[in-house]
């Protein structure tokens, strides 16, 4: 199984600031790794796959990046709206694998 | 438009099999293409697989808890049905069901559309 470990556990930033999450997998996945939103009692929200492509309607402040074991999650400047948990998941593998999650919380 | 729903007991006792239904709107999984896959997060924490089923009824189960899992599609009520055996206090969790499509590989699997979640807590 394919561990994915995400850093940092919790990030504090003030809206307007960049937002710089990583992900890190303990075997190559080439490109094949998913970003999702998750907010307080709703369900997670694609925002991207492929490592890089955007999902429908995700606007283009956020931004992936990496292959291979090494991703990062950017969002160039945070909104009120963004302040959430966010999970990496790699499916390179057929036993596909979430990672522990990063809370993007509000300074 | 791509919606999924779950429904389900809120409560079940510990040993008790939870079944939990799915169901589907905006697509078919008689749809070549297609598929369903089940992930639970227990409170607080970390989303975790379960089980995926595909549009041909090919079906996987997450390595954790496989021999406790059943997945299902009845294609004619455009529904997936999980059930659960044994179930246990660590087993309360939210349970969401997700959509998938296979268009980067059949294996490659990620999840674009969810449902809302279902919270099912497992007490005596």
């Amino acid at each position: 199984e394919i561990v994915l470990t995400q850093s940092p556990g919790t990030l504090s930033l003030s809206p307007g600031e960049r937002a710089t999450l990583s992900c890190r997998a303990s075997q190559s996945v080439s490109s094949y790794l998913a970003w999702y939103q998750q907010k307080p009692g709703q369900a997670p929200r694609l925002l991207i796959s492929g490592a890089s492509t955007r999902a429908t309607g995700i606007p283009d402040r956020f931004s992936g990046s990496g292959s291979g074991t090494d991703f990062t999650l950017t969002i160039s400047r945070l909104e009120p709206e963004d302040f959430a948990v966010y999970y990496c998941q790699q499916y390179g593998n057929p036993l596909f694998t979430f990672g522990p999650g990063t809370k993007v919380a509000i300074k | 438009q791509i919606t999924l729903k779950e429904s389900g007991p809120t409560l079940v006792k510990p040993t008790q099999t939870l079944r939990l239904t799915c169901t589907l709107s905006g697509f078919s999984l008689s749809t070549r293409g297609m598929g369903v896959g089940w992930i639970r997060q227990p409170p607080g924490k970390a989303l975790e697989w379960l089980a995926i089923v595909y549009w041909d009824d090919d079906k996987r189960y997450g390595p954790s808890l496989k021999s406790r899992l059943t997945i299902s599609k009845d294609t004619s009520r455009n529904q997936v049905v999980l059930t659960m055996t044994n179930m246990d206090p660590v087993d309360t969790a939210t349970y969401f069901c997700a959509h998938f499509n296979e268009n980067t590989g059949y294996y490659r699997v990620y999840f674009d559309y969810w449902g809302q979640g279902t919270l099912v807590t497992v007490s005596s």
